[in-house]
């Protein structure tokens, strides 16, 4: 039962242009939500982060909006680089057992010159 | 800082054998996590502790996984019997705070 759900395995996007990784999510109790990214043969490190008591939070070129009533959030890079080509993992916690994270299975994106 | 280290990084091993992987967390941090990622299951939850307790171990598969936290500097997760099921790539996380947790670099595993 993946209670955190990133189905799109896979994005490929051009330089300078913008990539929007998508995450959804089914339990109504989560009310934080992260974004971790990954490069191969290193663990995820943590890029941003969103109460749920938000709808936006921008760090640089990193913004994340969730829409609860939609039980979604999204990550959007803008301007994409080569560099942000790695694994991105959403993950989400419940209120009252805020150190337990659920992991999302991670999108893949590739950022293309 | 030398952040959340883990040992080995590789281990291969042959079904049926014993496998301790190892953890020391940033100092400092009370909670510490393992986790395991697959292809399948992306990044699964295994147990976590909270000053040196296991609070939640619900995601550990079956009584061939065990886990200790003996003090807060060091963690193991054993497997005995192993499986060719359980290769995977196993990463130990360290928090001082209620949500941001920062990973080690993970241990590869194979059992053949």
């Amino acid at each position: 039962d993946q209670q955190v759900k990133q189905n799109s395995p896979s994005l490929s996007v051009q330089e300078g242009r913008i990539s929007i990784l998508n995450c959804d999510y089914t339990n109504s109790m989560f009310d934080y939500f992260l974004w971790y990214k990954k490069y191969p043969a290193e663990g995820p490190t943590f890029l941003i982060s969103i109460s749920s008591i938000k709808d936006k939070n921008e760090d640089g070129r990193f913004t994340v909006f969730l829409n609860k009533s939609a039980k979604h959030l999204s990550l959007h890079i803008v301007p994409s680089q080569p560099g942000d080509s790695a694994v991105y993992f959403c993950a989400a916690s419940k209120a009252g057992t805020a150190s337990k994270l659920t992991f999302g299975t991670g999108t893949r994106l590739q950022v293309t010159l | 800082d030398a952040g959340v280290i883990q040992s080995p990084r590789h281990e291969v091993t042959e079904m049926g054998q014993e496998v301790t992987l190892r953890c020391k967390p940033i100092s400092g941090h009370n909670s510490l996590f393992w986790y395991r990622q697959t292809m399948m299951r992306g990044l699964e939850l295994l147990i976590y502790f909270n000053n040196n307790v296991p609070i939640d171990d619900s995601g550990m598969p079956e009584d061939r996984f065990s886990a200790k936290m003996p003090n807060a500097s060091f963690s193991t997760l054993k497997i005995q019997p192993s499986e060719p099921r359980d290769s995977a790539v196993y990463f130990c996380a360290s928090s001082d705070s209620y949500n941001e947790q920062f990973f080690g670099p993970g241990t590869r595993l194979t059992v053949l």
